[in-house]
């Protein structure tokens, strides 16, 4: 089955700390993979994705992600927290399943609350 | 914000209303998705528009009802609904491969959501 998993409910960081979310994921075929986040009463935006090419992926605000094939993992990694990192964030997976029909949706995972402490 | 807009961004209607959620996107894209979030559970996925043609719909209650007009604006319509539908609704677009292929990113772009609350 494809699905995306988010261990963590909770992370929690000093500011000025390196921080990780992680993200692991099953898929048939290559993945397609994504990181989004969402602040309070929004929607969610879009961070960074990896298709193919370079295992580590930089994105938005500073945050980066690294593609792990073996661990079919897929942490969101930033090194150095700010109090203003605090928000949701989802990581998901490209739906191979296909053709037509769901193939090209994104499974979401449960999101995971980043807390950034001063 | 992000090319996504939804209007209203809050809404607060009685079980036997009917009303409409709007949806437009200015980024060009040919694919237009329904999402609903609530509390403590995992995005879930509604309706999907592709060019237009609806080609998802996860078990979704008729009190919910999309519609389409067009690639930029996506609506969803609420009659009778339940206290148990307030939620976020987020509506989503991306750029898929059209029919005779071509690069297709899958990467969404989403709204700010409407929140919505059904007493």
């Amino acid at each position: 089955a494809q699905s995306v998993a988010q261990p963590e409910d909770q992370v929690n960081v000093a500011e000025g700390n390196p921080l990780t979310v992680k993200c692991t994921y099953s898929v048939s075929g290559n993945p397609y993979l994504f990181w989004y986040v969402q602040y309070p009463n929004r929607g969610l935006q879009f961070l960074l994705k990896y298709i193919t090419g370079d295992n580590l992926v930089k994105g938005s605000y500073g945050f980066e992600a690294e593609f792990n094939k073996s661990q079919t993992s897929f942490h969101l990694k930033k090194p150095s927290a700010l109090v203003s990192d605090s928000a949701l964030y989802f990581c998901a997976v490209r739906d191979t399943r296909g053709p037509g029909g769901s193939q090209g949706n994104l499974i979401f995972g449960k999101g995971t609350k980043l807390s950034v402490k001063p | 914000e992000t090319g996504v807009t939804q209007t209203p961004r809050h809404l607060v209607m009685g079980m036997t209303n009917k009303k409409s959620l709007k949806c437009e996107q200015h980024l060009g894209h040919n694919a237009m998705y329904w999402y609903k979030q609530s509390a403590k559970k995992p995005l879930e996925l509604m309706f999907v528009y592709n060019f237009k043609e609806q080609t998802e719909n996860n078990s979704v209650p008729s009190r919910f009802s999309p519609e389409c007009p067009n690639s930029s604006h996506l609506f969803l319509h609420l009659h009778t609904l339940q206290p148990e539908d307030s939620a976020l609704y987020l509506c989503a677009s991306s750029q898929r491969a059209g029919l005779a292929g071509g690069e297709s990113t899958d990467t969404q772009y989403f709204g700010p959501g409407t929140r919505l609350t059904v007493l």
